[in-house]
C-alpha cells in the first residue's frame, strides 16, 4: 500500500540554522507534490508545489526539491526564525484518477532564539 | 476573501449519538475534501467531491460515515452511532481543481476545522 514517511521526531534548531525536513514515500508515482504548514488548532496552509519532472522549486526562504528515482522529497527553510516553528505535511497527488492527496504525518519543528 | 468555514468548531456528544458537521467551502471551488486527523497524527483522507462527477468515498472508514454535498457548495459529513475512536478533528479543504490538473489549481484551502469528542 501507498506509504509517507516523515520524520516523527521533532526537529529542535537554532535561530538562522537551515532547516531541512524530509518526505520519503513508497509505492506511489506521484505527478507533484505539496508542502503545508499546521499551527496548532489550525487546519493546514498550503506553501509550495513541485511537479514530478522539476528538481527543485523556491519560493522566499523556502526551498523544495524532488527526487523521483530515490522517492524522497526534501523541505529546507534557510534563516529559521522563531515564527517557521510549526508542523510540516508533505502531501502526494496525481498518482490516481482523482486529485486526493496523501499525507504523511508531519514533522515539528521547532526553532530556538 | 472568504475563507473555508467549518461548523461546529467543537462537537462533545456522547456514545451513540449520531452527529453531523458543516463545510462551506470558498466559493467557485469544484472540489470539496473531508479528511480526520487524531491527535499527533496525520491527515487520513475520507470523502472527495468533484463537479457531478460520483464522490471517492474510499477513505470512509465505516458505514457509519457518511457525507453530501449540494451542487458546489455546502457539504455535510454525518457520523451515526458515535464511537469513542471517533473523536478527531474533521477538516474540510477545496481547491479548483480538475479532473487530472496539476498546476496550481490543485492547492487545497482547509478550514479551521471541528473537534469531535465522543465520550
Amino acid at each position: 500500500s501507498q506509504k509517507i514517511e516523515q520524520n516523527s521526531e521533532a526537529l529542535n534548531i537554532q535561530e538562522g540554522k537551515t532547516a531541512t525536513l524530509t518526505c520519503n514515500y513508497t509505492n506511489y508515482s506521484p505527478a507533484y507534490l505539496q508542502w503545508y504548514r499546521q499551527d496548532p488548532g489550525r487546519g493546514p496552509v498550503f506553501l509550495l508545489l513541485i511537479r514530478e519532472n522539476e528538481k527543485e522549486k523556491r519560493k522566499e526562504r523556502l526551498k523544495v526539491t524532488f527526487d523521483t528515482t530515490l522517492k524522497q522529497s526534501l523541505f529546507h527553510i534557510t534563516a529559521s526564525q522563531p515564527a517557521d516553528s510549526a508542523t510540516y505535511l508533505c502531501a502526494l497527488g496525481g498518482g490516481g484518477a482523482t486529485n486526493k492527496l496523501i499525507f504523511g504525518t508531519g514533522t515539528l519543528l521547532a526553532v530556538q532564539p | 476573501g472568504a475563507g473555508v468555514s467549518q461548523s461546529p468548531s467543537n462537537k462533545v456528544t456522547e456514545k451513540g449519538k449520531d452527529v453531523e458537521l458543516r463545510c462551506d467551502p470558498i466559493s467557485g471551488h469544484t472540489a470539496l475534501y473531508w479528511y480526520r486527523q487524531r491527535l499527533g497524527q496525520g491527515l487520513e483522507f475520507l470523502i472527495y467531491f468533484q463537479g457531478n462527477s460520483a464522490p471517492d468515498k474510499s477513505g470512509l472508514p465505516s458505514d457509519r460515515f457518511s457525507a453530501e454535498r449540494t451542487g458546489e457548495s455546502v457539504s455535510t459529513l454525518t457520523i451515526q452511532r458515535t464511537q469513542q475512536e471517533d473523536s478527531a478533528v474533521y477538516l474540510c479543504a477545496s481547491s479548483l481543481a480538475l479532473l487530472g490538473g496539476s498546476g496550481p489549481r490543485d492547492t487545497q484551502y482547509f478550514g479551521p476545522g471541528t473537534r469531535l469528542t465522543v465520550l
